[in-house]
């Protein structure tokens, strides 16, 4: 059984750059959250999807978007890089409800 | 806003010893709690869970107490091991037990057990 992974794992952007980061879900698993962890913080809930449908959000602005495929997997795309976008984001896949597994995150910094 | 505080940055123990690492909620909706346990360059590991309707649930060496009227849960280990050494983080939900949208999380407490 293949566990959460996550690609890139580290990543460099200056200000005002896009940026796509992905998830590939652990197998079984239907639902994919999104958490930003700033330094010296816990992780933060950006946002949840459920079968290719957003299925909760947390106070992030819409410039964080994401989507779900077909096979769970998932992206998230951050426009308009601020200097508070350097974080380690997370991933997490699971059933509807249920036990989250995280993956590894990608540290992202934007100069 | 901080639903779910982690007072202490950090913890230093002696192997063997009972670890507590404790948690505060502000949010009386919160139903579920989890700790969650993270060691450098992974993701954060589920370890222990509690509901609402309880106040206490014990794995192995693992018991998490919540006190409902004080808003507050803990997590005590023992005895600890060096293997313990990690960031523990606390996290609640909303919804119902095993619900795991929009979870909350502390800024975590770094467990230091020295042999």
């Amino acid at each position: 059984e293949t566990g959460v992974t996550q690609s890139p794992t580290h990543l460099i952007k200056t200000r005002g750059q896009q940026v796509t980061l992905r998830c590939s879900s652990q197998s079984g698993h239907n639902t994919v959250s999104w958490y930003q962890q700033a330094l010296g913080q816990g992780p933060q809930f950006i946002f949840q999807y459920y079968r290719e449908e957003e299925n909760g959000r947390g106070n992030f602005p819409p410039r964080f978007s994401g989507l779900q495929f077909p096979n769970y997997s998932s992206e998230l795309n951050v426009n308009a890089l601020e200097l508070d976008d350097s974080a380690l984001y997370l991933c997490a896949s699971s059933s509807r409800v249920g036990e989250q597994f995280f993956g590894p995150g990608t540290r992202l910094t934007v100069l | 806003d901080q639903q779910v505080k982690q007072n202490s940055p950090s913890l230093s123990v002696q192997e063997g010893r009972i670890s507590i690492l404790n948690c505060d909620y502000t949010n009386s909706m919160f139903d579920y709690f989890l700790w969650y346990k993270k060691y450098p360059a992974e993701g954060p590991t589920f370890l222990i869970s509690i509901s609402s309707i309880k106040d206490k649930n014990e794995d192995g060496r693992f018991t998490v107490f919540l006190n409902k009227s004080a808003k507050h849960l803990s997590l005590h280990i023992v005895p600890s091991q060096p293997g313990d050494s990690a960031v523990y983080f606390c996290a609640a939900s909303a919804g119902g037990s095993y619900n795991n949208n929009d979870m909350r999380f502390g800024a975590g407490t770094r467990l230091t057990v020295k042999p």
